[in-house]
């Protein structure tokens, strides 16, 4: 099984600020990776695929990029909307999801 | 548009099998590069993938569950099938079924999600 690895598990930061979450693969993966956001009692909302393409709707505050076995997911200029619960998943080997992010607005 | 809905039992007990019926609109599943799965989260816990159905028939499973696991297509009726045997309360979790992507095995749109409680 190919094991997705998040960091940090925890953030906190103020709005304005520009946050990054890493995403490690435990062999290489390609650009198969994908982020979700999940605002808490919500389903997730898929945010970038394939890496470094964004979802239609979502903003463009959000980017990801990376390749082989690691993969960043930015979000320059944080919203107040934006905390929740921020996931990886790689899909070059069936599917697995990284354990999660969390995103405290200070 | 597209919509997902899961139904079934939220109340099983240990031992049981769980059915879980995921009905959809806004696509068919009879088309090239349309896929259903399922995915859950335990209550404070990270997401889980379980299975995954495409157009063509095939099926994946994960390992850690896979001699557990069948997921089933009714193309007629635009509803996917996920059963899960043997019941334990560690499989006390929201249960999601997610449209697959066209262009890869992400997830672009997801059901609200139903809890399934395992207790006796």
């Amino acid at each position: 099984d190919i094991q997705m690895t998040q960091s940090p598990s925890s953030v906190s930061a103020s709005i304005g600020d520009r946050v990054t979450i890493t995403c490690r693969a435990s062999q290489s993966i390609s650009s198969y990776v994908s982020w979700y956001q999940q605002i808490p009692g919500k389903a997730p909302k898929l945010l970038i695929y394939a890496a470094s393409n964004l979802q239609s709707g979502v903003p463009s505050r959000f980017s990801g990029s990376g390749s082989g076995t690691d993969f960043t997911l930015t979000i320059s200029g944080l919203q107040p909307e934006d905390f929740g619960n921020y996931y990886c998943q790689q899909s070059y080997s069936r599917v697995t999801f990284g354990q999660g992010t969390r995103l405290e607005i200070k | 548009q597209i919509t997902l809905k899961e139904s079934g039992l939220t109340l099983v007990k240990p031992t049981q099998t769980l059915t879980l019926t995921c009905t959809f609109s806004g696509f068919s599943l009879s088309t090239s590069e349309v896929g259903v799965g399922w995915i859950r989260q335990p209550p404070g816990k990270a997401l889980e993938w379980l299975a995954l159905i495409y157009w063509d028939d095939d099926e994946r499973y994960s390992p850690s569950l896979n001699n557990r696991l069948t997921i089933t297509k009714d193309t007629s009726k635009n509803q996917v099938v996920l059963t899960l045997t043997n019941m334990d309360p560690v499989d006390t979790a929201t249960y999601y079924c997610a449209h697959r992507g066209i262009q890869g095995d992400y997830f672009d749109y997801w059901g609200p999600g139903t809890l399934v409680t395992v207790s006796s």
